[in-house]
């Protein structure tokens, strides 16, 4: 079983419309959550991260954690075409940080 | 402020060779980790350093090493190339107190990467 797994897509959506991208960690003690975007050819670069259950935004990016189902999404509202890239979650405990292999997201103008 | 920077950008090198990879972390950063990315096994943790000790390993062979020095700039050594060593090898660094949380992992910030072929 891996440790951080995603839907590796693509997940395709029309601009404008919201994208929603999940991820599944298997280490309960896990404490923090991350999601990075990634470009064909560049590093990743975050996005945000979170560390309560619950929901957090920041500009058109919502990240949501569930500790007890072991669950993080990312929703990107009003997506548009240059949001088209990889999307990586990551988890962490104890200074390790473990990425899933990420999601393609490619939103259609 | 300015971000992480790695040196050399691309690299080739032939099986057998070694190689050093250098990475500066953003001012203030005491935390270095290195990651190998490939298509097939993604994003994989190598080693972490923060003031100048290995404070974490992945499940790489010994070929891999790294170090760090006093002003955290960090580099990474592979000796005995092999062709499964190409890959985009990245780092990354992060400044105490960002986790967020007793037990977490501090907040990451990738530099560009350096692109390593092995002919």
């Amino acid at each position: 079983q891996k440790e951080v797994e995603q839907n590796s897509g693509p997940l395709s959506v029309p601009e404008g419309a919201i994208a929603s991208l999940n991820c599944t960690y298997s280490d309960r003690g896990s404490q923090s959550f991350f999601w990075y975007r990634q470009y064909s050819g560049k590093s990743p670069e975050l996005i945000m991260f979170i560390y309560s259950n619950g929901d957090k935004e920041d500009g058109r990016f919502t990240a949501q954690l569930n500790k007890a189902s072991q669950y993080v999404s990312l929703l990107i509202r009003d997506s548009q075409p240059s949001d088209s890239a990889t999307y990586l979650c990551a988890v962490g405990g104890f200074q390790k940080l473990v990425f899933g292999t990420g999601t393609r997201l490619l939103v259609s103008p | 402020k300015a971000g992480v920077t790695q040196t050399p950008r691309y690299l080739i090198k032939t099986r057998g060779q070694q190689v050093t990879l250098s990475c500066s972390p953003i001012s203030g950063h005491r935390s270095v980790s290195w990651y190998q990315q490939t298509p097939g096994q993604g994003l994989q943790f190598l080693f972490e350093y923060f003031s100048e000790t290995q404070r974490n390993k992945g499940n790489f062979p010994g070929r891999f090493s790294g170090r760090q020095f006093s002003n955290s700039r960090s580099e990474m050594n592979v000796s005995t190339l092999e062709l499964g060593d190409s890959a985009l090898y990245l780092c990354a660094s992060s400044a105490p107190g960002t986790s967020g949380a007793l037990g977490g992992t501090d907040t990451q910030y990738f530099g560009p990467g350096t692109r390593l072929t092995v002919l």
